[in-house]
């Protein structure tokens, strides 16, 4: 299995552009979860889905952000308008998703710099 | 989720076993004991994990004390690469939560 797939790997765009990042959780896992990783604040949850379902979105920062699982191999999260504050890594993770089984796997992440 | 401590940093001579204790004096009997590492500009890695026996899995063996209130992760032959940031997290393993990291252990191996 290739793992967790991210892209793009780095994105640099100016304030006020949309910005799509994309993911492709490991095959089987019914999980799937949105961090956002910066100096200042460390790994903070943004959003997590179980079986293509958003269960909890309470970390999603403004309405500025969405994300969307349209099928159980494909993720996207959305920031638009964005903001110079919106850069960090991003990071998407899956997991199996059953009881004993919280292992998360993690993709290898984008580098969002908004000037 | 009980609360972790963790040393703030390590040093470890290449070659060498590095073992990188976790407190977690208030773990409660359904909470399993993970660790987790990133490598600088990495994603998060997962390494291991157990309830209350000792585990060993082909990255590294955790030791659980037998009152289970701390951990010892030992990587018997540090590598340069295994530098990175270490995190003991306790949980129970719903199958469905996000992941809290505390500030870690910096693990530096020494060539």
């Amino acid at each position: 299995d290739a793992g967790v797939i991210q892209s793009p790997r780095h994105e640099v765009t100016e304030m006020g552009q949309e910005v799509t990042l994309r993911c492709k959780p490991i095959s089987g896992h019914n999980s799937l979860f949105w961090y956002r990783q910066t100096m200042m604040r460390g790994l903070e949850l943004l959003i997590y889905f179980n079986n293509n379902v958003p269960i909890d979105d309470s970390g999603m920062p403004e309405d500025r952000f969405s994300a969307k699982m349209p099928n159980a191999s494909f993720s996207t999260l959305k920031i638009q308008p964005s903001e110079p504050r919106d850069s960090a890594v991003y990071f998407c993770a899956s997991s199996p998703g059953v009881a004993g089984a919280d292992t998360q796997y993690f993709g290898p992440g984008t580098r969002l710099t908004v000037l | 989720d009980a609360k972790t401590t963790q040393p703030p940093s390590m040093d470890c001579a290449e070659g060498r076993a590095a073992n990188l204790p976790c407190n977690h004096s208030t773990i409660s009997g359904n909470e399993y004991v993970y660790w987790y590492r990133q490598i600088h500009s990495q994603g998060p890695q997962y390494i291991i994990h157990g309830l209350k026996n000792n585990e060993t899995n082909e990255m590294a063996s955790l030791i659980i004390t037998e009152d289970r209130k701390s951990s010892t992760l030992i990587l018997p032959h540090a590598t340069l690469r295994d530098t990175a940031v270490y995190y003991c997290i306790v949980i129970v393993p719903t199958g469905r939560r996000a992941l809290t990291f505390g500030s870690g252990t910096r693990l530096q191996v020494q060539p």
